[in-house]
């Protein structure tokens, strides 16, 4: 079946330091892929997509490239700030799919220390 | 511009009570909607999903339920809340071509005691 998996936090980083969180994902077919953000007691909003291989979605610093070979999706920041602490979801959408539904990963929290 | 609303946004009920969560969303017509439920440090799990009135379609089975009596709210309900029903629920919709982007409420956060 189709899954997500993140790597582990909490990601404790220092304020301008290089942030990579690892997403792979198993699918069927050729899957869209997002990162979505939750700030602390907020809703999840959507960081960034990439609908097929190679494309890299951007947003706010953020980058992930889409990796058919490796079936990954890594989260990638040259310069975190402390804003930017919140939990990170990696999710998919399976391309056949027409109701949108959404497989997450378990989240990845990360803090940002000045 | 499309906004989701979500409430209550908190709510401390009892072991074997009743549940009501309700979700509306205003400025786009016939949307998918979802109910998913974050249990403390774990990801989200989808729970329901609507494409339309009165249709629900459930993913797990569970001690809760949903309804769509309008076009734009779902409700997510239980007739007797169990300790485990904990967690933070969040609604979210889905329109139009872009059907992959999923916009989230402010969520519900629910404590069972």
């Amino acid at each position: 079946g189709n899954s997500v998996t993140q790597m582990e936090g909490p990601v404790t980083l220092s304020e301008e330091a290089f942030l990579t969180i690892n997403c792979t994902y198993t699918a069927t077919g050729y899957p869209s892929l997002f990162w979505y953000v939750q700030y602390p007691g907020e809703g999840l909003q959507l960081l960034l997509k990439a609908t097929k291989a190679d494309d890299k979605g951007s947003n706010k610093g953020f980058e992930a490239t889409y990796r058919k070979e490796t079936t990954s999706f890594h989260l990638e920041k040259g310069s975190v700030q402390v804003s930017d602490s919140a939990v990170y979801f990696c999710a998919l959408r399976k391309g056949s799919s027409n109701t949108g539904k959404l497989i997450f990963g378990q989240g990845t929290t990360l803090q940002v220390k000045p | 511009s499309q906004t989701i609303h979500q409430w209550p946004a908190t709510l401390v009920q009892p072991v074997g009570s009743p549940l009501s969560l309700e979700c509306t969303v205003e400025g786009t017509s016939n949307p998918n909607l979802y109910w998913y439920r974050q249990a403390a440090g774990r990801g989200l799990q989808l729970l329901f999903y609507s494409v339309g009135i009165g249709q629900i379609s459930s993913e797990v089975p569970q001690n809760l339920s949903a309804s769509r009596p309008q076009d734009r709210q779902f409700i997510l309900s239980s007739k007797k809340l169990l300790l485990s029903d904990s967690g933070f629920y969040l609604c979210a919709w889905s329109v139009g071509q872009e059907q992959e982007t999923q916009y989230f409420g402010p969520g519900t956060r629910l404590l069972v005691l």
